[in-house]
């Protein structure tokens, strides 16, 4: 089983719309779980942390469920600036030994159009 | 707000030499990285460094890579002897001694092509 799994998608939607993305991670000790974005040829930037309480930054919505070892990226009304690759990423942080190595997944991939 | 430094954008090598990838860090940041995305798949860890040493490293880390903090800021990453297989994107990070990836700061990235 990969370390962490997404659907790579593509996902094309047109604007205003919502739409979500699962991960799953295998690590059952991981102790942060993020959601980034990646623009073509750029590098990662974070969007948000995941809590398991769930928590909003304006139209993004991340869930964590750590029994099922699932996370989620709820993203509302959609827009065209929102298209980009948004990679699942969990700190493995096993016994505090990882030294704050991230574990990326595959990405999925965005496209909203007009 | 400050930015994590990487050069060269680009490079291209030949297989079987040598190239060191350069990085300035932030500068009271504690923790440094290198990562690699090859076209089109994930990005993976290769190194973590802490205290002038290297604290973690990947199966992807073998002989031909090591890692340098020679004068207190700069970070390097060197392949000694390039193969077609290590044409990637290379990004360098670092952070502050948060947990996770708060603070966590990726550089733009140095494009490797070995030719």
């Amino acid at each position: 089983r990969k370390e962490v799994e997404q659907d790579p998608g593509p996902f094309n939607v047109p604007e205003g719309a919502t739409v979500a993305f699962n991960c799953t991670y295998s690590n059952s000790a991981s102790q942060s779980f993020f959601w980034y974005r990646q623009d073509c040829r750029k590098e990662p930037k974070l969007l948000m942390s995941v809590y398991s309480s769930g928590n909003e930054d304006g139209r993004f919505t991340a869930q964590l469920n750590r029994a099922s070892q699932y996370i989620s990226l709820l993203i509302r009304d959609s827009m065209l600036s929102d298209s980009a690759t948004y990679l699942c990423v969990v700190n493995p942080n096993a016994g505090g030994t990882s030294y704050g190595k991230l574990t990326f997944g595959q990405g999925t991939i965005l496209t909203v159009h007009p | 707000e400050p930015e994590v430094t990487q050069t060269p954008s680009h490079q291209v090598t030949q297989m079987g030499q040598e190239v060191i990838l350069r990085c300035v860090p932030i500068s009271n940041h504690l923790y440094f990285y290198w990562y690699r995305q090859i076209l089109g798949q994930k990005v993976e860890f290769l190194v973590s460094f802490y205290n002038n040493e290297i604290s973690e490293k990947s199966e992807i880390f073998d002989d031909q890579f090591s890692v340098e903090r020679p004068d207190g800021s700069n970070f390097t990453l060197k392949i000694r002897s390039t193969k077609l297989e290590d044409s990637a994107m290379y990004f360098c990070a670092s952070r502050t001694t948060t947990g996770g990836a708060y603070g966590y700061t990726f550089g733009s990235g140095t494009r490797l092509t070995v030719v």
